[in-house]
């Protein structure tokens, strides 16, 4: 079946420093990909998304890239701050499929 | 406020008994759907709704039930929980097509079957 893997399953990066996390989804008609920040003890709440029509993204420190032809997107985290620390879920969707998520990357930002 | 509201948060009951938790939204969401969170899994979804009595299995329905009869509320209902259902579930809802839009989760409902 569809499946999107997400790789680093965990991440630990010096405060201030840069962090990426990386996805491949299976399914070509995907063309919805959004990553959500689950914070510990609290739900999935959705930080930023890209859609198959732009190939970059970028909120503040926050930045997605998507390459579809290589069926890759990732996640980039500049500037890292203690309240970055979180468990980050990847996934991607499609009109005529659900969303699928990515088994998440917990990120620990050292002081 | 928008919001996805889950009830109850935490849960301990015992193998065989049926349990229901319940979930509502004040976003005229369209889309609901049910997520169980286990460790190294992600989230797997467990039943999902397009719409008022339209419901459908997603990846883990063994177990479980749902029901759509308004469209605020998709309550999750087990019917004789077993020690494998123990998880951490969160109830989520979209404004419309199942894999377009942002999802809203509720605060989860961490649930033990002893």
């Amino acid at each position: 079946g569809e499946n999107v893997e997400q790789h680093p399953s965990t991440l630990s990066v010096q405060e201030g420093d840069s962090a990426v996390i990386k996805c491949t989804y299976s399914d070509s008609a995907s063309n919805y990909f959004p990553w959500y920040k689950q914070e510990l003890g609290k739900r999935p709440q959705l930080i930023i998304d890209i859609r198959s029509n732009v190939g970059e993204k970028k909120d503040q420190r926050i930045a997605v890239t998507l390459n579809k032809t290589a069926k890759h997107f990732s996640l980039h985290i500049t500037e890292t701050q203690p309240e970055d620390s979180a468990v980050y879920f990847c996934a991607a969707g499609s009109s005529a499929s659900k969303i699928i998520f990515g088994s998440g990357t917990r990120l620990s930002i050292r002081p | 406020e928008a919001q996805v509201t889950q009830n109850p948060r935490y849960l301990i009951t015992v193998t065989g008994k049926k349990l229901t938790v319940t979930c509502s939204q004040n976003m005229n969401h369209e889309y609901m759907s049910w997520y169980r969170q286990d460790p190294g899994l992600g989230l797997r979804q467990i039943y999902y709704s397009m719409n008022v009595e339209v419901t459908d299995k997603g990846d883990v329905p063994e177990g479980y039930k749902v029901s759509r009869k308004e469209k605020r509320n998709f309550p999750l209902i087990l019917e004789s929980p077993s020690p494998n259902q123990t998880s951490l579930y969160f109830c989520a809802s979209s404004l419309r097509d199942r894999g377009q839009s942002p999802l809203h989760f509720g605060n989860g409902t961490r649930l033990t079957v002893t």
